[in-house]
């Protein structure tokens, strides 16, 4: 079976620019999160959805970052405009209904120069 | 709030001996779960085991076990005769039943390695 699938792997960009970071979940997964990993912070969750719906955006860091889920199979996280500070790792992860782990993809690696 | 704690930030080991991993969690909900991921050099993130708050029964895998107990609120795990490969990063995890159950609030992780 085919694991989270995040695109692409590393992105490089200059500062001011947008930038889309894409997911496709495990097939028949309700649940999609993003995080954010730093050596500063660590794992943070920025926003996870259920049924394709946002339930909770409250570690989205700024309006710079949005996210969307149009459909079961595919996500974006968007950051406009990009800043240094958002240089990070973003993972992508989905899990089934119930109480579940989380499965996460391997990762984009954002450089904001 | 949720809280998970893991006091070891770096442990350095010799191949063939065992280690004992620290997590400590913090909760107000009666009924939570527990998770350990392993996050080795090539970056991706890897789910280990997934413990039920009333289950505390300890579990073995191979090489690793996990003692749950929740009197000390800890949930420690242990690689028994490590190898070079079980150097990584390890996240000691928590989700409630409340509020945003779904949020897994992870530790600060422990770096682990093993030295041949």
């Amino acid at each position: 079976d085919a694991g989270v699938i995040q695109s692409p792997r590393h992105e490089v960009t200059e500062m001011g620019q947008e930038v889309t970071l894409r997911c496709k979940p495990i097939s028949g997964h309700d649940y999609l999160f993003w995080y954010r990993q730093t050596m500063m912070r660590g794992l943070e969750l920025l926003i996870y959805f259920n049924n394709n719906v946002p339930i909770d955006d409250s570690g989205m860091p700024e309006d710079r970052f949005s996210a969307k889920m149009p459909n079961a199979s595919f996500s974006t996280l968007k950051i406009q405009p990009s800043e240094p500070r958002d240089s990070a790792v973003y993972f992508c992860a989905s899990s089934p209904q119930g109480p579940h782990e989380q499965y996460f993809g391997p990762g984009t690696r954002l450089t904001v120069t | 709030a949720q809280k998970v704690t893991q006091a070891q930030t770096e442990i350095s080991v010799v191949e063939k001996e065992d280690v004992t991993l620290d997590c400590v969690y913090e909760t107000r909900d009666t009924t939570y779960y527990l998770f350990w991921y392993k996050q080795p050099p090539s970056g991706e993130l890897v789910f280990l085991i997934r413990r039920n708050s009333f289950d505390e029964q300890n579990e073995i895998s191979g090489r690793y076990s996990w003692n749950f107990q929740k009197s000390t609120s800890s949930f420690n795990f242990t690689i028994t005769a490590s190898q070079v490969v079980d150097s990584a990063v390890y996240f000691c995890a928590l989700s409630g039943s409340s509020g945003s159950a779904r949020q897994l609030t992870f530790g600060s992780g422990t770096q682990l390695t093993v030295l041949p």
